[in-house]
């Protein structure tokens, strides 16, 4: 299966502090994706990280790709309580012409006031 | 900008109900869209793959008269289960995509409880 296994499942920290988050995944890919939900909500989307870069940022956000070991990682600095949410890293694979997003497990990440 | 639109968002049926969900691209012409499933905290499972006056894509384990997808417009497609049964009861997202290799953007989902 293509799908990624994000590190941690949950993470709690105090509002302040940074957040990171790590999704491995299995196959080559064309970009892997960072996406936000609140509970009972869609997917907000966050960042794409093309396979061929190495760091993006966006905000307080910084993702990484490493494709030599399949992994890449989420940080968020200085968290405030509206970063609660789950996380989900999805991989990007070309698919008989079309491209289809392959989803992590996701993180649950609570930021404490 | 890329905003998708998804109604209903909640619906309860009794069995053997067909239920249709909408889903809209508000500005933007979405080519392709999305249909998935998420259970309680878990992650989200791609149904099928939609593109503007094509057949659906299904993914393996989907079953294609059970759940119809029809794809008639760059700003529409629909998801209807038929004759839906207490399993089928899930929550379903919807998204749509412009481009290849561009992120997808997301509906708020639909929470559908079968009784």
């Amino acid at each position: 299966s293509q799908q990624g296994e994000e590190d941690p499942q949950a993470l709690s920290i105090q509002e302040g502090e940074n957040a990171t988050m790590n999704c491995s995944y299995k196959t080559s890919i064309n970009n892997l994706q960072w996406y936000r939900q609140n509970s009972g909500r869609g997917l907000v989307h966050l960042i794409l990280i093309r396979s061929n870069e190495r760091e993006k940022h966006s905000g307080r956000l910084r993702v990484t790709l490493d494709t030599s070991k399949k992994s890449s990682s989420l940080l968020i600095t200085a968290s405030r309580a509206a970063d609660t949410a789950s996380y989900f890293c999805a991989t990007a694979l070309s698919n008989f012409g079309n491209e289809k997003l392959t989803f992590g497990t996701g993180t649950r990440l609570t930021i404490i006031p | 900008g890329a905003v998708v639109s998804q109604h209903p968002s909640w619906v309860i049926c009794k069995s053997g109900t067909s239920v249709k969900i909408e889903c809209r691209s508000l500005d933007f012409q979405a080519t392709t869209m999305f249909w998935y499933r998420q259970f309680p905290k878990q992650s989200l499972m791609l149904m099928a793959t939609s593109n503007e006056g094509s057949k659906a894509t299904y993914e393996q384990g989907v079953e294609k008269d059970k759940f119809l997808i029809n794809h008639a417009s760059l700003t529409l497609s629909t998801l209807t289960v038929t004759s839906a049964h207490p399993e089928d009861s899930s929550f379903y997202i919807c998204s749509a995509r412009d481009r290849v290799s561009q992120p997808q953007h997301f509906g708020d989902g639909t929470r559908l409880s079968i009784l």
